[in-house]
């Protein structure tokens, strides 16, 4: 059982919005520490989405968005498109643990 | 080319070693801090260990404490893990990872560099 629980699937169509929530606890994502998303395409490395919360690396589209609240974060994904189809991580950092780069179980989008 | 190329994995029986590497070209490794993370067939993303650039602070998680040591030579650009007295939940797609924290004292606990994975399979 991962320390931040996300939805195991969300799906949607070409066009559409849709968002995937990681909820953390005091210790993490509540503590005020960051919260970044990763994209892992199928038979691929994970690929850095966004950091710090809501920030995008060079080359991510804006279509990507994080936000975060409490003990919660979100990422959104607006106009979905085929290419989108991937499982998202999101992953914060622990201090009650000691191996504190926690990551959620990972959420599998499909584009319908 | 900025890559992270990792190197090691294969077949191990239980109660065996294996040393896994990751070469680094394309950046200044020495200035990184790196980590190591896994991803067992058809699961999640799990932290493993990191290091600081210097190599002289590791940290591990509790699964892999006293059994896995994290180590770096800078000279080589290379990062290593060596795994000892391997369990079957050990089997796992092992990544190299770069900590985005170049040149600081801490790192930042995301990581904006990832290799491709060696796989690591420990059965009899």
């Amino acid at each position: 059982q991962s320390v931040l629980t996300q939805p195991p699937s969300v799906s949607g169509a070409p066009g559409q919005r849709v968002t995937i929530s990681c909820t953390g606890s005091s210790s993490n994502i509540g503590a005020g520490y960051d919260v970044h998303w990763y994209q892992q395409l199928p038979g691929t490395a994970p690929k850095l989405l966004i950091y710090g919360n809501s920030n995008r690396p060079s080359g991510v589209p804006d279509r990507f968005s994080g936000s975060k609240s409490g003990t919660s974060a979100s990422l959104a994904i607006t106009g979905l498109q085929a290419e989108d189809e991937a499982d998202y991580y999101c992953q914060s950092y622990d201090s009650s643990l000691s191996g504190p780069g926690v990551f959620g179980g990972g959420t599998k989008l499909t584009v319908l | 080319e900025v890559q992270l190329v990792e190197s090691g994995g294969g077949l191990v029986q239980p109660g065996g070693s294996l040393r896994l590497s990751c070469a680094a070209s394309g950046f200044t490794f020495s200035s990184y801090w790196m980590h190591w993370v896994r991803q067992a067939p058809g699961k999640g993303l799990v932290w493993v260990s990191r290091i600081n650039s210097d190599g002289s602070s590791t940290s591990y998680a509790d699964s892999v404490k006293g059994r896995f040591t994290i180590s770096r030579d800078n000279a080589k650009n290379t990062l290593y893990l060596q795994m000892n007295s391997l369990r079957a939940e050990d089997t796992a797609v092992y990544y190299c990872a770069r900590d985005s924290a170049q040149w600081l004292g801490a790192p930042l606990w995301y990581f904006d560099l990832w290799g491709r994975g060696t796989l690591v399979t420990v059965s009899s």
